[in-house]
């Protein structure tokens, strides 16, 4: 069985503080892909990043940053510098290579970032 | 935007009622899956198509069924709805079964 827990329900920050979003999964697969995604109000999950488990270099994009460890099964994502658009849902998914259809989703993490 | 589309954007169907929601994969993708979120909560598979046929099912009842034609859109029905089905249904296509999904914009779907 493969799960993924996003243990931060909510997370409130000010305009150009950073935050992290933490990221937790199970998977007795050895093969499996890693996923972050942003939902904005409007529905739409926007793709952000794919990491491959055979592949842990962590990855920098922007003022976004990710984090995959993993010794403790966790795949991080860091937003330096956070800004209002970045108020979102974001989701962290999980895919195995022998169910490589179905993603898992954690439950998201609001976040709000306030002006 | 990720070309991907879906429609309706918005239905509202009473109980027992069926519905058919439909979505056009992203040009060059070939396969498409399916997810429901109900609010404040992840997207849960429903099922995958590979080159039109059904590629991997999640834990939903047979009376979730989907369709995928040659030209690779694809379509959800759902018969017997009941209140519970109320959720936000997904459709994401990719090139390969394996590779990223790309989400459309959903349809909300709301069950009276």
């Amino acid at each position: 069985a493969q799960k993924v827990t996003q243990a931060q329900t909510e997370i409130s920050v000010v305009e150009k503080e950073d935050v992290t979003l933490d990221c937790v999964y199970e998977t007795r697969d050895t093969t499996y892909y890693l996923f972050w995604y942003k939902q904005p109000p409007s529905g739409e999950l926007v793709f952000l990043i794919r990491r491959n488990s055979f592949d842990e270099q962590n990855e920098i994009s922007g003022r976004y940053s990710w984090n995959f460890q993993k010794s403790t099964s966790s795949f991080n994502f860091t937003i330096t510098a956070s800004q209002v658009v970045d108020s979102a849902v974001y989701f962290c998914a999980l895919r195995t290579h022998t169910n490589a259809g179905k993603s898992t989703f954690g439950d998201g993490t609001t976040l709000t970032v306030k002006p | 935007e990720t070309g991907v589309t879906q429609s309706p954007t918005h239905l509202i169907k009473t109980r027992g009622q069926q519905v058919t929601l439909r979505c056009s994969s992203q040009s060059g993708h070939n396969t498409v899956s399916w997810y429901q979120q109900a609010l404040g909560q992840g997207p849960q598979f429903i099922f995958q198509y590979y080159r039109e046929e059904e590629n991997g099912r999640g834990n939903f009842p047979p009376r979730f069924s989907g369709l995928q034609f040659p030209n690779y859109s694809s379509e959800l029905n759902v018969n017997a709805l009941e209140l519970d089905d109320s959720a936000l249904y997904l459709c994401a296509s990719s090139w390969h079964p394996t590779d990223t999904q790309y989400f459309g914009p959903g349809t909300r779907l709301t069950v009276l």
